[in-house]
């Protein structure tokens, strides 16, 4: 069974605190890699994807990839009371169409 | 304007009936998804559609049958509800079914089983 494993959380930080989440795939064959943002209630939308080794930023987060230790973590910082939600990390093989989703951490950022 | 949309937003029903959930993109995505997110927020895929057909179809019960009129709408009818089927139903679409196109989430569907 391919998996996407994520800590469940709660990861608690102050605001202006650099949050790290992290997550770990056993399809060594994930090409692709997705962080979700879900506030509760609501649908999931997209943060960062990422494809390749390294590390890729976009304002505030920064996405890391480490496909020799199927390992992909999103960095938030500057964390904003508006950032506490539930963050999915989802890896995809590109020979396949499956999105597979881990389960999810939740952040808090306390003001 | 709405990009991925789904009817109803809210569903509560008793065991043994039938019900569907409507989804619409107006992306002009060629794939749609169908989505179980549980109590633990876990997300699960349950079927894909790519231009009408089928591509993905997990181990879901087969009293759930999806059906996609055409490419903009993906449908998904319930029969026999039961209580485990309570979970909120999240639609998507892409671009196309490749690895590296992002999914758009509708609002989604929460569904309780009495």
């Amino acid at each position: 069974q391919k998996e996407v494993e994520q800590n469940s959380g709660p990861l608690s930080v102050p605001e202006g605190a650099i949050a790290s989440l992290n997550c770990t795939y056993s399809d060594r064959g994930s090409q692709s890699f997705f962080w979700y943002r879900q506030y509760s209630g609501k649908s999931p939308e997209l943060i960062m994807s990422i494809y390749s080794n390294g590390d890729k930023e976009d304002g505030r987060f920064t996405a890391q990839l480490n496909k020799a230790s199927q390992y992909v973590s999103l960095l938030i910082r500057d964390s904003q009371p508006s950032d506490s939600a539930t963050y999915l990390c989802a890896g995809r093989n590109t020979g396949g169409f499956k999105t597979i989703f881990g389960a999810g951490t939740r952040l808090f950022v306390k003001a | 304007d709405t990009a991925v949309s789904q009817t109803p937003k809210y569903l509560v029903t008793q065991m043994g009936n039938d019900k569907s959930i409507k989804c619409e993109q107006n992306l002009g995505h060629d794939t749609m998804y169908w989505y179980k997110q549980d109590s633990k927020k876990f997300l699960k895929i349950m079927f894909s559609y790519n231009n009408k057909e089928l591509i993905i179809n997990e181990t879901v019960p087969n009293r759930f049958s999806p059906k996609s009129p055409d490419k903009a709408h993906l449908n998904l009818h319930i029969n026999s509800l039961e209580l485990g089927d309570s979970a909120v139903y999240f639609c998507a679409s892409s671009q196309d079914p490749s690895g590296y196109n992002e999914q758009f989430f509708g609002p989604g569907t929460r569904l309780t089983v009495l």
